[in-house]
């Protein structure tokens, strides 16, 4: 069955530093990868998604990255974190077939500014 | 791009009773509707969604309707239960891998 796995479950950075979460699916090949922001009031904000290695689109310009260096690999970086950064970050994944559209979370991360 | 308004942002209900759910999507292109329930401290978790070749779809107490001309959905509750009671999250996407989520409904079932 697949997987998903997200670390770091909580991390507390102060503004200027750098950020890395990194997310990875098991048990399928060639997903689509999501990274989602959930702020209070804001719901489910879409940050990027991939549908292929090196391939990435932004939605909301910002001072966050993404990247996808193996298939089933997806990392959200930051050279210089804002307060704004501050809020619960969910990857996640949908597949092919039976499940092509249907999105499946990570555990998320809690990510703290100071 | 697309845009999901969803309402009310809290909604509470006596248990017993059914709760509605309402959504409503900016791009016409879009044929598909899936419906997010996230309990509190855990990740969001797919409950119901609908395609745009139909108009309604039921499952035990959840029902999700569609109105492709008015451009909004539904999500509803019969019989309300305490473990009802989480967020609640509606989406659209238009199968291009982009799926856009609304702000989400705090649905509490009141004793």
């Amino acid at each position: 069955s697949q997987t998903i796995h997200q670390w770091p479950a909580t991390l507390v950075q102060p503004v200027g530093s750098p950020l890395s979460l990194e997310c990875t699916v098991e048990g399928t090949s060639n997903p689509n990868l999501y990274w989602y922001r959930q702020a209070a009031g804001r719901g489910l904000q879409l940050l990027f998604y991939s549908v292929g290695i090196g391939q990435i689109s932004s939605e909301v310009p910002q001072n966050l990255s993404a990247s996808r260096p193996q298939d089933r690999q997806f990392i959200l970086s930051s050279k210089k974190l804002l307060l704004s950064d501050s809020g619960f970050y969910l990857c996640a994944w949908s597949g092919q077939g039976a499940t092509y559209e249907k999105l499946f979370f990570g555990s998320g991360t809690q990510l703290s500014v100071l | 791009g697309e845009n999901v308004e969803q309402h009310p942002s809290t909604l509470s209900v006596q248990e017993g009773d059914s709760a509605v759910i309402k959504c409503t999507y900016s791009d016409s292109a879009s044929n598909y509707f899936p419906w997010y329930k996230q309990e509190l401290g855990k990740r969001p978790q797919l409950i119901i969604d609908i395609r745009s070749n139909v108009g309604e779809k039921k499952d035990q107490r959840i029902a999700v309707t569609l109105n492709k001309t008015a451009k909004h959905f539904s999500l509803h509750i019969t019989e309300t239960q305490p473990e009802d009671s989480a967020v609640y999250f509606c989406a659209a996407s238009r199968g291009d891998d982009k799926i856009i989520f609304g702000k989400g409904t705090r649905l509490h079932i009141l004793p």
